[in-house]
């Protein structure tokens, strides 16, 4: 079936540190990849999406390209804010009707 | 954007009574709703997809009779959890498809649910 592997956290980084969290998947056919965040106390929102491999996702400076050879859709930002701090999501979807399926989270701390 | 809303935010209950959580679709019909459960610190796990107009699937480990899902509508679906014990405690998100949409899920901002 299909599945998330994200990094485990929690990952605490300075304010304008770089950021890497990894996230492979594996699924049968091409599916689609997406970064959520879930802000402390609240639901979670999507931050950036790719549907097909090479395309780039990109939303508020962080980004995350589809790589289909490497199965992998890692989330980057060049520098960090405080205001980053949040549990990140790596999730797919096969495509139609199906629901997503997440990865554990990513908890970020950016420390000022 | 598209907007999921979900009611109540934050309820608490005695051990043995039922819950209801509204989840609303408000700018878009949803044929689908998911409905998730998050532990501290881990992610979600779904729980269940409910279809407008037909019984909800639910996933393996997950009692149907306990928790109830009703989409009555395209704009609504609602999760009940029935006799509720302290190890329901927990957060429960929603989740709706656009039905001129495929992919992109829009979420709700969560239920906490705490049974005293």
């Amino acid at each position: 079936g299909n599945s998330v592997t994200q990094m485990e956290g929690p990952v605490t980084l300075s304010e304008e540190a770089f950021l890497t969290i990894n996230c492979t998947y594996t699924a049968t056919g091409y599916p689609s990849l997406f970064w959520y965040v879930q802000y402390p106390g609240e639901g979670l929102q999507l931050l950036l999406k790719a549907t097909k491999a090479d395309d780039k996702g990109s939303n508020k400076g962080f980004e995350a390209t589809y790589r289909k050879e490497t199965t992998s859709f890692h989330l980057e930002k060049g520098s960090v804010q405080v205001s980053d701090s949040a549990v990140y999501f790596c999730a797919l979807s096969d495509s139609g009707n199906t629901p997503l399926v997440f990865g554990k989270g990513t908890r970020l701390s950016v420390i000022a | 954007g598209a907007v999921v809303s979900q009611h109540p935010s934050w309820v608490i209950c005695k051990s043995g009574t039922s819950v209801k959580i509204e989840c609303r679709s408000l700018d878009f019909q949803a044929t689908t709703m998911f409905w998730y459960r998050q532990f501290p610190k881990q992610s979600l796990m779904l729980m269940a997809t409910s279809n407008e107009g037909s019984k909800a699937t639910y996933e393996q480990g997950v009692e149907k009779d306990k928790f109830l899902i009703n989409h009555a509508s395209l704009t609504l679906s609602t999760l009940t959890v029935t006799s509720a014990h302290p190890e329901d405690s927990s957060f429960y998100i929603c989740s709706a498809r656009d039905r001129r949409n495929t992919g992109e899920l829009f979420f709700g901002e969560g239920s906490r649910l705490t049974v005293l």
